[in-house]
């Protein structure tokens, strides 16, 4: 089955600055990598995904990357704020849509102000 | 509200008892999602219906877990003989057909 790698486990930043998490997979069948930012004690939210035909996706401040070839994908953040202080999750799917989805372990991302 | 519904929030159960938790799926999504999360990881595959159909189960899986979606809205997911291994949030997420998916607020087991 596929197996997701995430790095690193913590990352503390000081505000304005960037912060890159960076994440591998192991099936390369997988087509669809949606990340997710989690609050503690919230849920899981979508903040921005990316489909296998494209190698990267932006959206304000945060851009993802898609390297198919070396089967890796990265999550910038630019600017950061402390509302972005929270636990960031990568995922893998298959079949181009959102059905089983395979997570990695986490990133807890600290903004220092 | 009209987002993923989840009850209860929190459950609190003695080992060897049975709990059942339902999930309320954004109303014009078919498909519906289990995961599991511990403390400190991500969310865990359990199993995917579309529509009442229950197209995947994880290994993670056991024989004491059962999930249901009987009309194609709300689901279920029973627990029997709990033990303390099963304490974790239990998430579920619904989805519209290639879309992304939402997750519910979860509900917390904890087995003593």
């Amino acid at each position: 089955g596929e197996n997701v790698e995430q790095h690193p486990s913590t990352l503390s930043v000081q505000e304005g600055d960037s912060a890159v998490i960076k994440c591998t997979y192991s099936d390369s069948a997988s087509n669809y990598f949606p990340w997710y930012k989690q609050e503690l004690g919230k849920r899981p939210q979508l903040i921005i995904d990316i489909r296998s035909n494209v190698g990267e996706k932006k959206d304000q401040r945060i851009a993802v990357t898609l390297n198919k070839t070396a089967k890796h994908f990265s999550l910038h953040i630019t600017e950061t704020q402390p509302e972005d202080s929270a636990v960031y999750f990568c995922a893998a799917s298959r079949s181009g849509g959102y059905q089983k989805v395979t997570f990695g372990t986490g990133t807890k991302l600290q903004v220092i102000p | 509200d009209t987002g993923v519904s989840q009850n209860p929030r929190h459950k609190i159960t003695k080992r060897g008892q049975n709990v059942t938790f339902r999930c309320d799926p954004i109303s014009e999504h078919n498909r519906l999602y289990w995961y599991r999360q511990t403390l400190g990881q991500g969310p865990e595959f359990l199993t995917y219906f579309q529509n009442e159909a229950q197209l995947e189960k994880s290994r993670l899986l056991s024989d004491r877990f059962s999930a249901e979606r009987p009309k194609g809205s709300f689901s279920t997911l029973e627990i029997q003989r709990t033990e303390q291994g099963d304490s974790a949030m239990y998430l579920c997420a619904s989805s519209s057909m290639d879309r992304e998916a939402f997750f519910g607020q979860g509900t917390r087991l904890t087995v003593v």
